[in-house]
């Protein structure tokens, strides 16, 4: 159980485009989904963290602009990076919990690797 | 939430247990202490969490001592696809949720 699905899992595209991940609890209710960042050889920083229905909190200097995120029903969260550039390039996890249910752990997708060229 | 401290790295030979340290001398009443563990490359993966009794489930086993200030990760029979990096974190209840990952410790389980 417990199952978190990412997608893309890799995606590679020019300078300026914008990129859409998906990230989908596939048997629980994620009132809760959060979304982490990954630099090569360092650890995961949270970006932003979404309520089902509420506009997301964002973590200090990551730009809400720029890094859409969107969680309209409780199964289906996304992240929107606008006109990427390559400095955007990283590793974006995302993960889930039902936050009705107390200690509740979260659970992690496999993550998207995106490359700016 | 309390800040957690963990050896960087540490080697385990395959068919022994590991046993992976993490201090948090400052955990307060209503933390708890969560493990999760990343494999090269893929997102984290959720091991066993605990708030002052020891657990058990069917991957790990977590003892916690008795002033809550420290506990340890066990691994009964390591395997080399446990090779891993683990991190230790303790969350409560006024931080929603929210992980913050430290460098955790990097697990190199050896034939």
């Amino acid at each position: 159980g417990a199952v978190v699905s990412q997608h893309p899992s890799w995606v590679i595209c020019k300078s300026g485009t914008s990129v859409k991940i998906e990230c989908r609890s596939l048997d629980f209710q994620a009132t809760t989904m959060f979304w982490y960042r990954q630099f090569p050889k360092q650890s995961l920083m949270l970006m932003a963290t979404s309520n089902e229905g509420s506009k997301a909190t964002y973590e200090q200097g990551v730009e809400k602009d720029k890094f859409l995120i969107n969680h309209a029903s409780l199964t289906l969260s996304t992240l929107t990076v606008t006109s990427a550039h390559p400095e955007d390039s990283s590793f974006y996890i995302c993960s889930a919990r039902d936050g009705r249910k107390s200690n509740q752990p979260q659970h992690f997708g496999d993550g998207t690797r995106l490359s700016i060229l | 939430d309390a800040k957690t401290t963990q050896p960087p790295s540490m080697d385990c030979a395959e068919g022994r247990a590991a046993n992976l340290p993490c201090n948090h001398s400052t955990i307060s009443g209503n933390e708890y202490v969560y493990w999760y563990r990343q494999i090269h490359s893929q997102g984290p993966q959720y091991i066993i969490h605990g708030l002052k009794n020891n657990e058990t489930n069917e991957m790990a086993s977590l003892i916690i001592t008795e002033d809550r200030k420290s506990s340890t990760l066990i691994l009964p029979h390591a395997t080399l696809r446990d090779t891993a990096v683990y991190y230790c974190i303790v969350i409560g209840g006024t931080s929603y949720g929210k992980l913050t990952f430290g460098q955790g410790t990097i697990l190199t389980v050896h034939p």
